[in-house]
């Protein structure tokens, strides 16, 4: 029931762009995507909804796929600011809760 | 208050105590979620409450773990006779809403629990 998330962790240099790959083997209801930087609580960027609906900060760009239960986040021209680990949880058909995967640790350096 | 509140931010305790770990949601969110994160690890999902239905409680790992939620209000994770791999930082979460997975979660800053 938990999502796999991909990779397990990215290194980048300041200006370089990111994938984050999360993957289900269930039907889903909603993917989430959170950050959580050392020694913080995690912190929301975006939930993509079954049937398009998306709701999140402007600069943060997901996709989800509905038919393969996958979603992806984009991280374009990465910040050192964008450091941290990334969370996706899924609410899949029939659990009626969220469930998080393993977690993307991003490192960018300048 | 602003935001999900929890405490103690950090306890301390002998293996074999009993632990009770508080949080307190934002007002009027229905959803709460507890979250187990250990060390370099991801968030493992412990019990979920929405609104006056039956807790999902299938993450729990043990009968030594329960919770308890009043209402729309305080919740209160429990762990009985605590063991060293009960050693984390326990989350909790709530939401304003929780229809199919809609509602944004607002985290608390955790407490973190040292067995020793």
């Amino acid at each position: 029931q938990q999502p796999v998330q991909s990779p397990q962790a990215v290194i980048l240099r300041e200006g370089e762009d990111a994938v984050i790959n999360c993957s289900s083997s269930k039907a889903l209801y909603s993917v989430h995507w959170y950050r959580q930087k050392h020694g913080e609580a995690p912190v929301f960027l975006m939930i993509l909804l079954k049937g398009g609906e998306q709701k999140g900060h402007d600069k943060i760009s997901a996709s989800f796929n509905e038919k393969k239960q996958q979603s992806s986040l984009y991280l374009t021209a990465s910040q050192l600011s964008y450091s941290g680990t990334y969370f996706c949880g899924t609410d899949s058909q029939g659990a009626q809760k969220l469930v998080f995967g393993q977690g993307t640790r991003l490192t960018i350096n300048p | 208050g602003a935001g999900v509140s929890q405490s103690p931010s950090n306890k301390v305790t002998e293996k074999g105590k009993d632990v009770e770990l508080r949080c307190d949601p934002i007002s009027g969110h229905t959803a709460l979620y507890w979250y187990r994160q250990r060390l370099g690890q991801g968030l493992e999902f412990l019990i979920y409450f929405q609104g006056n239905s039956a807790p999902d409680k299938s993450g729990l790992p043990s009968d030594r773990f329960s919770a308890e939620r009043t209402g729309e209000s305080v919740s209160t994770l429990t762990i009985q006779r605590t063991q060293q791999e009960d050693s984390a930082v326990y989350l909790c979460a709530s939401s304003l809403v929780w229809i199919r997975g809609s509602g944004e979660l607002f985290f608390g800053e955790g407490s973190r629990l040292t067995v020793l």
